[in-house]
């Protein structure tokens, strides 16, 4: 249970390109989703914060007018890059919480997407 | 502010021998801890996970941590590693009520190498 998948696996665009990154959450409905970022070699960090039918909250020096998030449903949320640019490219990662189980801090990790943009 | 700080980047061990990875925190109140795992070109797969219950916690393919308030450490442990463990580790700490506590603070990782 609680498994939640990424579409698509990696993705390669040309600058100036926006590109569209679906988490989905496939056996739960998730109250909650969030996006990370991870560099390589490096650890996560939170990009944004998510709740179905409200809009993202984001971290602070994250530009919410590049990175467009969606929530519009319990099961699905999605990450646009907007205009991107080399220094975009990075492994994307969502993950999805939810309170039905009962644990409302555990959150439940996508394969991630890897995005390279030239 | 909550803050976790893995003290290895790289752990080296031989197939069969103890795995120790370790982990302090930094936190204004009782935190909730956890540790992950991330295989190359794979999500992030919850290993266990300490919500004030009992201080040793046990996670699954035989992982274990313990929490220990006066030395503010959640290290990892295995008794024998199997080749299969080596990935990526991090440890984790939810972040702050006041900032809504499902948000995690991420440590660095601990790369952990596993040789026959």
């Amino acid at each position: 249970g609680a498994v939640v998948s990424q579409h698509p696996s990696w993705v390669i665009c040309k600058s100036g390109t926006s590109v569209k990154i679906e988490c989905r959450s496939l056996d739960f409905q998730a109250t909650t989703m969030f996006w990370y970022r991870q560099f390589p070699k490096q650890s996560l960090m939170l990009m944004a914060t998510s709740n179905e039918g409200s809009k993202a909250t984001y971290e602070q020096g994250v530009e919410k007018d590049k990175f467009l998030i969606n929530h519009a449903s319990l099961t699905l949320s999605t990450l646009t890059v907007t205009s991107a640019h080399p220094e975009d490219s990075s492994f994307y990662i969502c993950s999805a919480s939810t309170p039905i189980a009962g644990i409302t801090d555990t959150q439940y990790f996508g394969p991630g997407t890897r995005l390279t943009v030239l | 502010a909550q803050s976790v700080t893995q003290l290895d980047s790289h752990v080296s061990v031989s197939e069969g021998t103890p795995v120790l990875l370790r982990c302090n925190y930094s936190s204004s109140y009782s935190p909730s801890l956890f540790w992950y795992v991330q295989h190359p070109n794979k999500g992030l797969q919850l290993l266990l996970k300490y919500t004030s219950a009992a201080t040793l916690v046990k996670g699954i393919n035989g992982f274990e941590a313990e929490f220990k308030k006066s030395e503010t450490s959640f290290h990892l442990t295995k008794p024998s590693a199997h080749m299969s463990d080596a990935a990526e580790y991090f440890c984790v700490v939810s972040r702050g009520r006041n900032t809504g506590f499902q948000k995690l603070v991420f440590g660095t990782g601990t790369r952990l190498l596993v040789s026959p």
